[in-house]
């Protein structure tokens, strides 16, 4: 099985960079996805590390250590769009992956 | 995105009547899942399936079974409801190189 924690809830301002962190405990490791879901709508994609190291997108930036089962999201520019939760979900197998709990973000003006 | 539709959108039923609920997709995609989502969890894996008529279970699978005859749909059928199956369903398909999922707009369900 898989324990994954991240933060309940953050706080940022408009502008500012926010990181939210996911530590994972597993038995097995294939990859692991952060996705944004808005307040009454479905998950989407936002990235995904399967190598140690970072992956830039846009205002978005994902990292991952597999030695420390420890990975985040960077999020730069906020914008107030940005307001939302943020699930990191570990890829057990080629078909399965379990969330975690979600960090559901405030951005403030 | 993947073209994905949920149907019923919405549903109120009494507790011990039987429920199905059906996902759709026109995207060919080979993996489909459901999960349930609580406020305060995030998404919780009930089944999911790797081929017609191939499935297995999630973390929580008691009270469900998953129907997959066809490639396009996967239904999910709650035998007897009750109020601790009220919740947030959503259907999502994967593939691709990573896998990522694309997910349905979900379907409430309250269980009275």
């Amino acid at each position: 099985g898989q324990n994954i924690d991240q933060p309940t809830e953050m706080t940022a301002t408009e502008g500012a960079i926010v990181q939210i962190n996911c530590t994972y405990q597993t038995s097995g490791f294939n990859g692991l996805f952060w996705y944004q879901q808005h307040a009454g709508e479905a998950p989407t994609f936002l990235s995904y590390n399967v190598l140690d190291g970072l992956e830039e997108k846009g205002r978005f930036s994902s990292f991952l250590s597999r030695s420390k089962g420890y990975s985040y999201l960077l999020l730069k520019e906020l914008q107030m769009k940005d307001s939302a939760s943020y699930l990191c979900a570990v890829r057990e197998s080629a078909g399965k992956s379990t969330f975690g709990d979600g960090t559901t973000l405030t951005v403030k003006p | 995105d993947a073209g994905i539709t949920q149907s019923p959108r919405h549903k109120v039923t009494e507790t011990g009547t039987p429920v199905t609920l059906r996902c759709h997709q026109t995207e060919n995609h080979r993996y489909m899942y459901w999960y349930r989502q609580d406020p305060g969890h995030g998404l919780r894996l009930i089944h999911y399936s790797y081929g017609v008529k191939d499935t297995d279970k999630g973390e929580v699978s008691d009270g469900y079974s998953v129907s997959r005859s066809k490639t396009e749909d996967f239904l999910l059928t709650l035998e007897s409801a009750t109020s601790s199956q009220t919740s947030v369903y959503f259907c999502a398909t994967g593939q691709g190189e990573y896998n990522e999922q694309f997910f349905g707009p979900g379907t409430r369900l309250t269980v009275l």
